[in-house]
């Protein structure tokens, strides 16, 4: 099966600019993530969405980032505007169902670097 | 999510088996166990997960202790391309979120 796939791959960006990062997870997966990786650290939740519905945005700093998942399919995370601690890899998961038990599979993610 | 602790890092040689350990002394009843890895410049890969019982599948196998304070990650037969850093994770009880500390960086050496 096709794996999640996400772009670009790598963005570069000034800071104050603003940045969009598109997902499409795997076919049938009802549950997507996307987490920030900063260098050195594991991966953080920022936002996780069931079919097209928001489960926890706890984490997401909502005065610069947002997420949304239209269709329950593909979704994209925005930064507006991206400040130099925003510099990270952006990763997307997806997950069968809402429950402990499923795997989440990722993406490679996109690099972002704020200058 | 339960505080997991894992060793910063091990060393291996090729085709011998890896034990990777994980306390997790403030696991819940309900917590699953779970493994990740990451390679470099990649995302996340699922490795395995148990709640009580030994499980066993293509990639390795995860032993949990009888009081499921503990686990290891059992690599039969390691091979340069299982070096990576591997995440033990106990939780994703709410709603299948995780969180990820820093892992074990598992070097293996030809």
């Amino acid at each position: 099966e096709a794996g999640v796939a996400q772009s670009p791959r790598y963005k570069i960006i000034e800071k104050r600019q603003s940045v969009a990062f598109w997902c499409n997870p795997i076919s049938g997966h009802a549950t997507l993530y996307w987490y920030q990786q900063i260098l050195g650290q594991g991966p953080k939740l920022l936002i996780q969405f069931q079919n097209n519905g928001v489960v926890d945005d706890s984490q997401l700093p909502k005065d610069r980032f947002s997420a949304e998942r239209l269709k329950g399919v593909d979704s994209t995370l925005k930064i507006q505007p991206a400040k130099l601690e925003d510099s990270a890899v952006y990763l997307c998961a997806s997950s069968l169902a809402l429950t402990s038990n499923q795997p989440q599979h990722f993406g490679d993610g996109t690099r972002l670097s704020i200058l | 999510d339960a505080k997991t602790t894992q060793p910063n890092s091990m060393e291996s040689n090729e085709e011998e088996p890896v034990h990777l350990p994980c306390n997790h002394s403030t696991i819940s009843g309900t917590d699953y166990i779970h493994w990740y890895r990451q390679l470099p410049s990649q995302g996340p890969e699922y490795v395995i997960h148990g709640l009580t019982s030994n499980v066993n599948n293509r990639m390795a196998s995860l032993a949990i202790a009888e009081d499921r304070k503990s686990s290891t990650l059992i690599l039969h037969r390691a091979t340069l391309r299982d070096a990576a850093v591997y995440c033990c994770i106990a939780g994703g009880t709410s709603y299948g979120k995780l969180t990820f500390g820093q892992g074990t960086i598992l070097t293996v050496h030809p």
